[in-house]
């Protein structure tokens, strides 16, 4: 059964630091291209980010470039995001999305999320 | 970026009515296109990619259409289940833009 568990949410300051983790099972892990995505309280889903599967090439939302790093640890079956720099408007429930495979690029299995909420 | 605009924002519709949703992307996106259903609480989960594949388990009471800039999906037979919030994506280009959504209610 695949499953993706989000971890590391929690209560964190405006500017300061947090590293978010997904830890994938049931799959292949290394063979799936990985994205996070976000959902602010009562609002839409947000794309924020995209790793391919080697690690080759990642992509962000402008709303995060600069300030979130994407990675992953295959041996692990991990998937990571950092955040740097947080602002309010990134309070939110993040999840980890895996891509399909066969193409569609649509976003196939998602963990149950985690929230991240930035105050003071 | 491709802007997706979904409508309507909200609907209501009773049991067994045939209910459509509106997805319009500002460029061409192929059939890079897909649908997510979610229910308070819990995370989406894909039920239409490819615009027009229905995500296996998923019922085939949904249908989906269109190619270009223009899609629907259609929930042919409406059912209580079926109550939720539903999300178009393209997933044509980055960044993956998703539509607004689209909540719908069972009167």
């Amino acid at each position: 059964e695949v499953q993706l568990v989000e971890s590391g949410g929690g209560l964190v300051q405006p500017g300061g630091s947090l590293r978010l983790s997904c830890a994938a099972s049931g799959f292949t892990f290394s063979s799936y291209n990985m994205n996070w995505v976000r959902q602010a309280p009562g609002k839409g889903l947000e794309w924020v980010s995209y790793i391919t599967s080697t690690s080759s090439s990642m992509y962000y939302a402008d709303s995060v470039k600069g300030r979130f790093t994407i990675s992953r640890d295959n041996a692990e079956n991990s998937l990571y995001l950092e955040m740097n720099s947080l602002r309010a408007e990134d309070t939110a429930v993040y999840y980890c999305a895996r891509r399909d495979l066969e193409g569609h690029n649509h976003l196939d299995y998602w963990g149950q999320g985690t929230l991240v909420t930035v105050s003071s | 970026d491709i802007q997706m605009t979904q409508s309507p924002s909200s609907l209501s519709a009773s049991v067994g009515d045939r209910v459509t949703i509106t997805c319009r992307a500002s460029q061409s996106i192929s059939t890079y296109l897909s649908w997510y259903q979610q229910k308070p609480g819990e995370a989406p989960k894909v039920v239409m990619f490819g615009a027009s594949s229905l995500q296996s388990g998923v019922p085939s009471r949904f249908s989906g259409s269109g190619s270009g800039t223009d899609f629907t999906l259609t929930i042919s037979s409406l059912q209580p289940e079926d109550s939720a919030t539903y999300y178009c994506q393209q997933s044509y280009s980055i960044p993956r833009t998703f539509g607004q959504g689209t909540r719908l209610e069972i009167k």
